[in-house]
Parts: structure tokens; sequence; C-alpha cells
């Protein structure tokens, strides 16, 4: 089980718009802006998408954006296009963990385009 | 091109060592944290540590707490992750990669290919 809770799966439509949630506590997501997404293709290196919640690394498209809320933090993906088709993660830093780790992942969450 | 490129995987008995080394091109190498995290087959991702631009500060995920050595060389443009009793369930692809600040900022924006590392007798 990952300390940070995304869905498995989600899907969507092209042209539509979706939303991965991921939860956490306040010892990590709630308590810090240190959350990063990353979108990762089948035999592909992780490639980041969002970081410190809302910042867009130049050369990712703006219909990825990043949001929070409390202990649960969100990418959204508008204009839904086939090459979105990717697994993606979340992570954030976590202090005083019970794991002792610093940096936390979600379990990942497929998305499909249908 | 910025690349960072890891080497040194392979099969490996359980209780031995293996050392992994990254090498970068293309950055400032020695402005930038660099970290470690690994994939086991078919799995999510998993932090294993990170170290920061002058290797004043180092972290381990508790699962390679006391097990793993993570280390730089600037002069090199290289980061090592040395593995020492090595398990079964370290079995995964390891991937270099490097912080946006020199410090852990956690963002991850360069990742190297990866470097599979097998423990099994």
């Amino acid at each position: 089980q990952s300390a940070l809770t995304q869905p498995a799966s989600v899907s969507g439509s092209p042209g539509q718009s979706i939303t991965i949630s991921c939860t956490g506590t306040s010892r990590d997501v709630g308590g810090y802006n240190y959350v990063s997404w990353y979108q990762q293709y089948p035999g592909k290196a992780p490639q980041l998408l969002i970081y410190d919640v809302t910042k867009r690394p130049s050369g990712v498209s703006s219909r990825f954006s990043g949001s929070k809320s409390g202990n649960t933090a969100s990418l959204t993906i508008s204009g839904l296009q086939a090459e979105d088709q990717a697994d993606y993660y979340c992570s954030s830093y976590c202090n005083s963990c019970p794991s002792s780790s610093s940096l936390l992942f979600g379990g990942g969450t497929k998305l499909t385009v249908l | 091109e910025v690349q960072l490129v890891e080497s040194g995987g392979g099969l490996v008995q359980p209780g031995r060592s293996l050392r992994l080394s990254c090498v970068a091109s293309g950055f400032t190498f020695q402005h930038y944290a660099m970290h470690w995290v690994r994939q086991a087959p078919g799995k999510g991702l998993e932090w294993v540590s990170s170290i920061t631009w002058s290797s004043g500060s180092t972290s381990y995920a508790g699962s390679v707490q006391g097990r793993f050595i993570i280390s730089r060389d600037n002069a090199k443009n290289s980061l090592y992750l040395q593995m020492s009793s090595l398990r079964a369930e370290d079995t995964a692809l390891y991937y270099c990669a490097k912080d946006k600040v020199g410090g852990f900022g956690f963002a991850f924006d360069v990742w190297g290919p990866g470097t599979m590392v097998t423990v099994s007798s």
C-alpha cells in the first residue's frame, strides 16, 4: 500500500477534462507545497509535469494543471488527447514520516483515453 | 543535450553488494541535488535516496537505510549508489534523477533511462 493514495485508473474521451487525486496527510501533502506530478509511458522514464503543487516546467502543455486542497492534491488534464494515455504519479515531501522516507510517491493512476 | 545515464546494474545474489553509477551531461551537475528512484517490475515508483549539491546532506528511504549509501563526485559529473546486503525486494529498475534545485526540492526534472538490478540466487 502506497503512502499517497491515487485512484488506480481513470478514463475520459478526447476533448474532455479529467482529474486525478492524490491524498496524503498533514505530514506530507497537506503540510508542504512540495507536490509533484509525473507522466510515465510504458517502458520509459517518468517526466515531470507539475512541481510545487501548481508550477509547470517549460515545455509542458498548459493543458496540465495542479492544485491542492487540504491533504489532497489534484492533477487536471483538459482537452484530453490520445497521447495523454499513460501512467501518472504524484509525489510529496514528507516530514517525520513513519516510514522514515523524506519523499513519498502515490501508487500511480492509469489514464485511458477512450 | 541534458542527459543522465545509469550503469552498474545486473544479477546479484541475496546478501551481496552492487554499485550503481550515473553520469550527467549537458548541465552544471555540481549545482543540483540528485536522487535515486526505483521501480519494481510492474509496480509504481519508490524514492530511494537523495544528496544535495555539495554532499552536505543525504537522505534515505527507511527500506534501504543502513544498507545503501549515496555519494557524488562533482569533478566527474557522477552520482553513485553503493548497495549492500541486497534482498529480493530490492529487485527493480533504478533511475537517477536531477532535482530542479541544489537542495531538496524533490522535483525531478531530468531522469535517466534506468539500470536494472535483479537480486536472486
